[in-house]
């Protein structure tokens, strides 16, 4: 079926520098997606959202991008610092059905470095 | 409260028994969903509320999980007979409206069930 996916399971990086990290989605019926950080032993937390009708957004350090095109999702964390070590999960929003139904992909584990 | 409450936070449980998790929404949300997390892997969609009915429970993995939700707040998962393959992390979330995409969807920290 249909799903969410991640390119890198784990991604290592210096501390300072930009992370990206990469999701492909196969349903062109998204219409919003979202990201997720996992700390080891808590709750995903809500970062980051973008809907369909834009490209990019913007956030304090992070930025999302969303090429429809391609069905491609990324996270860029700028100047990544160690409390940025976390599992990233990228979440698609399948409309409606008449509620919102959110699909998570596997994640990608965030390493860094100091 | 402030977020999403679970309770327990942790719990072992031998082989055949069954368990309760308990859920309490943040207030004034009136979705309510349950996903479970194996150790290392991604989230697993298992039912959804909308007030009290849950119009989708096609993420239940068997007829030995059940869930409900009462007053439009808190929600309790019940499995009966737990097996070993039951052994993850039982994750509930809620959000402040339904039907409506671009709701954010906040998560407790989890109840972390073990059988053995």
């Amino acid at each position: 079926g249909e799903s969410v996916g991640l390119h890198l399971p784990t991604l290592s990086v210096q501390e300072g520098d930009n992370s990206i990290i990469n999701c492909a989605y196969s349903n062109s019926a998204s219409d919003y997606f979202i990201w997720y950080k996992q700390e080891s032993g808590k709750g995903p937390q809500f970062i980051i959202d973008i809907r369909s009708n834009m490209d990019k957004r913007q956030g304090q350090r992070v930025t999302v991008l969303l090429n429809k095109t391609v069905k491609h999702l990324s996270l860029q964390i700028a100047a990544t610092q160690p409390g940025d070590s976390a599992v990233y999960f990228c979440a698609e929003n399948i409309p409606p059905g008449g509620y919102q139904k959110v699909t998570f992909g596997i994640g990608t584990k965030l390493q860094v470095i100091p | 409260g402030a977020g999403v409450s679970q309770s327990p936070s942790n719990k072992v449980t031998e082989k055949g028994k069954d368990v309760e998790l308990r859920c309490d929404p943040i207030s004034g949300h009136t979705a309510l969903y349950w996903y479970r997390q194996r150790l290392g892997q991604g989230l697993e969609f298992l039912i959804y509320f909308q007030g009290n009915s849950a119009p989708d429970k096609s993420g239940l993995p068997s007829d030995r999980f059940s869930a409900e939700r009462t007053g439009e707040s808190v929600s309790t998962l019940t499995i009966q007979r737990t097996q070993q393959e039951d052994s993850a992390v039982y994750l509930c979330a809620s959000s402040l409206l339904w039907g409506l995409s671009g709701n954010t969807i906040y998560f407790g920290e989890g109840s972390w069930l073990t059988v053995v």
